[in-house]
């Protein structure tokens, strides 16, 4: 059974970076691309970007684009997402899920929550 | 981007009642539509796939359908455990979108 577990509840002051892991077990991690997800509170859901652990080569959406960074970790089998220059407007949960195919996200972690605050 | 509308953006129900969720997508996407389901405090769940492709452990009484902009989940008879908030996902063009949510609530 695949499972992606994230790394814990972050704290981080506005202008500042944050760093959240998801490590995979149970399937075979470098084949199956895996994205980032945010939900700020009360909110729906939005695509950050993913990235394919094989090829190492990120994707990223517009609107996050060169204040995110996704990463992979092919040895520990752990995928990161940074991000940069953070508001109070990145509240969120973020989630890492994994996508089987065609942008179907198939497994989720349990998200991190990363709070924005001075 | 796609951009993904559902409707309504919450309803109150009875358990054992037929509940309908519509999701309308802004510019065609054939069948690439997934629908998740998120309880509070948790992750999102994939229910259902391509559609109409029910996702494997899914009870059966989720159904989806349509095809091109506009999709339907549906739920046959409402069980306790399915109030919660369900989504709409495109997957035919990058960035994947999802609609805003309709919650389904205890009349």
């Amino acid at each position: 059974q695949v499972q992606l577990v994230q790394s814990g509840a972050e704290v981080k002051k506005p202008g500042s970076s944050v760093k959240v892991s998801c490590k995979a077990s149970g399937g075979t991690f470098s084949s199956h691309s895996l994205s980032w997800v945010r939900q700020a509170p009360g909110q729906g859901l939005e695509w950050m970007g993913g990235i394919i652990p094989i090829f190492n080569v990120p994707s990223y959406a517009q609107k996050f684009q060169g204040r995110v960074t996704i990463t992979a970790d092919k040895v520990t089998s752990t995928v990161y997402m940074e991000l940069s220059s953070l508001t109070s407007e990145d509240t969120a949960v973020f989630y890492c899920a994994r996508d089987r195919g065609g942008s179907t996200f198939d497994y989720w972690g349990q998200g991190t929550l990363v709070t924005v605050s001075s | 981007d796609i951009q993904m509308t559902q409707s309504p953006s919450s309803l109150s129900a009875s358990v054992g009642d037929r509940v309908t969720i519509s999701c309308r997508a802004s510019q065609t996407i054939r069948n690439y539509l997934n629908w998740y389901q998120q309880k509070p405090g948790k992750a999102p769940k994939l229910l259902m796939y391509a559609a109409s492709s029910l996702q494997s452990g899914v009870p059966s009484r989720f159904s989806g359908s349509g095809s091109g902009t506009d999709f339907t989940l549906t739920i046959s008879s409402l069980q306790p455990e399915d109030f919660a908030t369900y989504y709409c996902q495109q997957s035919h063009s990058t960035p994947p979108t999802f609609g805003g949510g309709t919650t389904v609530e205890i009349k």
